[in-house]
């Protein structure tokens, strides 16, 4: 079945750092990427997405580029801030006509000033 | 931006007795929800994809009359837990498919809802 794997964390940076989260997924056929981001109290927000290979997703300064090669889509910022302390959810919808998606386990940032 | 809220957000229950979730789309209609389950350290689990006007449609292993999905309206899904217990306890989380629109890239998420079985 499918799967998605990052990295347990949390992760603590430093205001300004630079900030990688890794996730790689197993699936079949050509799914579609996607990283969520939760902030505290709130739901999770589509912080981008990508539907094919080579394609990057960005957002909000955070970019992600979908590996076929290596099944990966690391999460990447040049330099975190503090509200950019959240809980990041790499995802992947399967190719196909049914919606299901397969979340990984969440990575939290702290980031301190 | 469209939202999405869980109510209550935490309960606390008895061993035995029935919890009931709801998950409502404040601000535009639903025709398509999700019910998901996440446990400490592990990742959001899908449960059950709930349409309104037809009973939902449970993934494997999820017990159908132990979490009942009731989606009367196109802005409020709700879940009951039935005869709870200590093993059911967990974090449930919803989220929501705005009408015509197509693709899960737009489900918005609810905030949240710890149960926990005493």
């Amino acid at each position: 079945g499918n799967s998605v794997t990052q990295m347990e964390g949390p992760v603590t940076l430093s205001e300004e750092a630079f900030l990688t989260i890794n996730c790689t997924y197993t699936a079949t056929g050509y799914p579609s990427l996607f990283w969520y981001v939760q902030y505290p109290g709130e739901g999770l927000q589509l912080l981008l997405k990508a539907t094919k290979a080579d394609d990057k997703g960005s957002n909000k300064g955070f970019e992600a580029t979908y590996r076929k090669e290596t099944t990966s889509f690391h999460l990447e910022k040049g330099s975190v801030q503090v509200s950019d302390s959240a809980v990041y959810f790499c995802a992947l919808r399967e190719s196909g006509g049914y919606q299901k998606v397969t979340f990984g386990i969440g990575t939290k940032l702290q980031v301190i000033p | 931006g469209a939202v999405v809220s869980q109510h209550p957000s935490r309960v606390i229950c008895k061993s035995g007795t029935s919890v009931k979730i709801e998950c409502r789309s404040l601000d535009f209609q639903a025709t398509t929800m999700f019910w998901y389950r996440q446990f400490p350290k592990q990742s959001l689990m899908l449960m059950a994809t709930s349409n309104e006007g037809s009973k939902a449609t449970y993934e494997q292993g999820v017990e159908k009359d132990k979490f009942l999905i009731n989606h009367a309206s196109l802005t409020l899904s709700t879940l009951t837990v039935t005869s709870a217990h200590p093993e059911d306890s967990s974090f449930y989380i919803c989220s929501a498919i705005p009408r015509g629109i197509a693709g899960t890239d737009t489900q918005y998420f609810g905030p949240g809802t710890r149960l926990t079985v005493l």
